[in-house]
């Protein structure tokens, strides 16, 4: 079965520290990878997917077919950045639906 | 912005009473899901939905739980008779066509089971 593992329930960080917040998939073909965020109280949200290659609010994702992960980046955390976040995959059969991982809970510390 | 609605935001029950979850998506969306999350737990997929039936069902999608889109607007989650493990948030998704499209959430529904 396709897994997505966040190794770290909480990251809790100092403002202004770099932060990274693991996951690592099984492995399968060529994974549809995202990153989805849950600011307090708010709907999940779409941060980040692999295929773009973009950077959202300072946040960078890099695809390591070898390592099978994709670590969420940020050089310099902001207070704004508390949140949870998912690591998904979608699975590539018929409906594309989301794997999700557990969840890391960032908490930036003023 | 268009935004997926789900009502309500937070349902309590009976066990085995029947509750009805309601989604709303986005318009011209074509894809529709259901996912849960129960407390501490990661988001699991229940079921997909397209062109008017479901494509995809997990095992936890029994007989007890069923999906409608009974008027062109909104996409319900049915569960028959209700069980103390089925308290939950239950989150639905909605997606515009295609592979690689981000998946549209809603702010969820929590319900308790009593």
């Amino acid at each position: 079965a396709q897994r997505v593992t966040q190794p770290e329930k909480l990251l809790s960080v100092f403002k202004g520290a770099p932060v990274e917040l693991k996951c690592n998939y099984s492995y399968s073909g060529s994974p549809e990878l995202f990153w989805y965020v849950q600011y307090s109280r708010q709907r999940l949200q779409l941060l980040l997917r692999h295929i773009s290659r973009e950077s959202i609010k300072g946040f960078t994702a890099d695809l390591n077919k070898g390592e099978t992960s994709f670590h969420l980046k940020k050089p310099f955390a902001q207070e704004e950045d508390s949140a949870m976040y998912y690591c998904a995959r979608a699975d590539g059969g018929a409906t594309n639906k989301l794997i999700f991982g557990t969840g890391t809970l960032l908490a930036v510390q003023p | 912005e268009p935004e997926v609605t789900q009502t309500p935001s937070h349902q309590v029950t009976q066990m085995g009473q029947e509750v009805i979850l309601r989604c709303v998506p986005i318009s011209n969306h074509l894809y529709f899901y259901w996912y849960r999350q129960i407390l501490g737990q990661k988001v699991e997929f229940l079921v997909s939905f397209y062109n008017n039936e479901i494509s995809e069902k997990s095992e936890i999608f029994d007989d007890q739980f069923s999906v409608e889109r009974p008027d062109g607007s909104n996409f319900t989650l049915k569960i028959r008779s209700t069980k103390l493990e089925d308290s939950a948030m239950y989150f639905c998704a909605s997606v515009p066509s295609g592979y690689g499209n981000e998946q549209f959430f809603g702010p969820g529904t929590r319900l308790t089971v009593l």
